[in-house]
This record gives C-alpha cells, sequence and structure tokens, in this order.
C-alpha cells in the first residue's frame, strides 16, 4: 500500500497570502489529522477529519481551515499568513475502526512565510 | 491536563541498549506511542501500548508502562547509527477522537 502522501513538499509564501496543504491518506483510511511542527511549540494538532467532517479541533485560529472529500483527501487552508506560521505539516491518517487510533504520518509539508 | 514530557537528548554508544523515558499527567491516557523522526521527515509510528499493559515487545523495541507513575519507557536494544533520530512520545485521550499529545522529543546521538 502507497503511504500517505502530502503536496506539495516545501512551499514559499509572503505575510498576508493565504496557502492550501493536500493530504492523500492511505487507501482505505477515513481520518486524517493535521499537525504544526515547530522548534518552538513542538507537534500541536490542528484538526481531525472523518467522513468529510471535522471530528476535533486544537487550539489554533480561525485562520487555520480545512476539509475533507469523499475519497478521504484532505486540505488545510491558512489564510493571512504570519511570519509565525513557517512550520513544518503534517497529515496523519488512521482507519478509525478501533479505539487505537494509530495514525501514519506523511512526510510533511514545510512551509515558510517570508 | 494534557503534558507529556521528555528528556531532550540522550547519547550512547553502538551495540549498547537506549533507554528513551516519558512521563504524562492524564491518567485516562488510553493509548500512548513512541514515533521516531529522521531529519526532514515525517514522523515513523515504531510500537503502541494500551494503557492496561505494563509492557510490549517488538524485536528490538521494548515498551514499559507504569501507570501508577504515568511513566513510559522505550528501550532499544543492540542500538545502531540508523537509530539516531529524534523520539517522540505520545498520547490520546478518551473522547477526544483523532488527536495526538505529543512530547517534545527526545534526540537520541548513537556514537560509533
Amino acid at each position: 500500500k502507497a503511504g500517505v502522501t502530502q503536496t506539495p513538499r516545501y512551499l514559499i509564501k509572503t505575510r498576508g497570502q493565504q496557502v492550501t496543504l493536500s493530504c492523500s491518506p492511505i487507501s482505505g483510511h477515513r481520518s486524517v489529522s493535521w499537525y504544526q511542527q515547530t522548534p518552538g511549540q513542538g507537534l500541536q494538532f490542528l484538526f481531525e477529519y472523518f467522513s468529510e467532517t471535522q471530528r476535533n479541533k486544537g487550539n489554533f485560529p480561525g485562520r487555520f481551515s480545512g476539509r475533507q472529500f469523499s475519497n478521504s483527501r484532505s486540505e488545510m487552508n491558512v489564510s493571512t499568513l504570519e511570519l509565525g506560521d513557517s512550520a513544518l505539516y503534517l497529515c496523519a491518517s488512521s482507519t478509525d475502526a478501533g479505539v487505537s487510533y494509530e495514525q501514519y504520518f506523511g512526510p510533511g509539508t514545510r512551509l515558510t512565510v517570508t | 491536563g494534557e503534558d507529556v514530557e521528555q528528556s531532550l537528548f540522550l547519547s550512547v554508544r553502538e551495540g549498547d541498549s537506549s533507554v528513551i523515558n516519558c512521563t504524562y499527567t492524564d491518567s485516562s491516557s488510553t493509548y500512548l506511542y513512541w514515533y521516531k523522526q529522521e531529519p526532514g521527515a515525517g514522523l515513523q509510528l515504531l510500537t503502541y501500548i494500551f494503557s492496561n499493559m505494563d509492557m510490549k515487545q517488538d524485536q528490538r523495541l521494548t515498551v514499559l508502562l507504569n501507570k501508577k507513575d504515568k511513566h513510559l519507557s522505550l528501550r532499544i536494544a543492540d542500538t545502531q547509527t540508523g537509530d539516531s533520530a529524534i523520539y517522540f512520545c505520545a498520547e490520546t485521550l478518551p473522547g477526544n477522537t483523532g488527536k495526538l499529545i505529543f512530547g517534545q522529543g527526545t534526540t537520541l546521538q548513537v556514537k560509533p
């Protein structure tokens, strides 16, 4: 099975712009979670989608949003970019067949805001 | 509250055992995980343990859970240079679907 894929892998944007990141989960996985990784804050949970619905949300401002499509692919959007949004954005997928929440991560998208 | 703590750095010699420690504060943790991150890469799931278990062994990896002390450890036997990476422990809480709560990561340096 192919792993979790994320596109693009690298992105450079300017303050005030918006950005959309894409995540394709492992085939058969219906849950997709997004995380932000920075040197200062570590790994922080953004949100989780299941069956096209946001099921859980972390403590991020409304500039961070996401969605999931019927094929379980997910996108996250960040509007009005700030310098502090520079980070590695990771998505993870799981089957959600039980409660173990084994999450398998993609390679991430490295976003740099200048 | 949700808090997972790890020591930041561990250095070992090739062939020795490594023990990476983690403490967590929420006693309702359901599952606890160990992930590995190599430079420029995403997170690789190494192993996980259900909260009602004390130990889990998987080849060179041994996970020990002391629920009373809220302490989790990962032992890597016969550590190799390829094991050099950052290791994260993480927990899930009941009802908090899809959310892993991570520690800050332990950098493991393996010297030849």
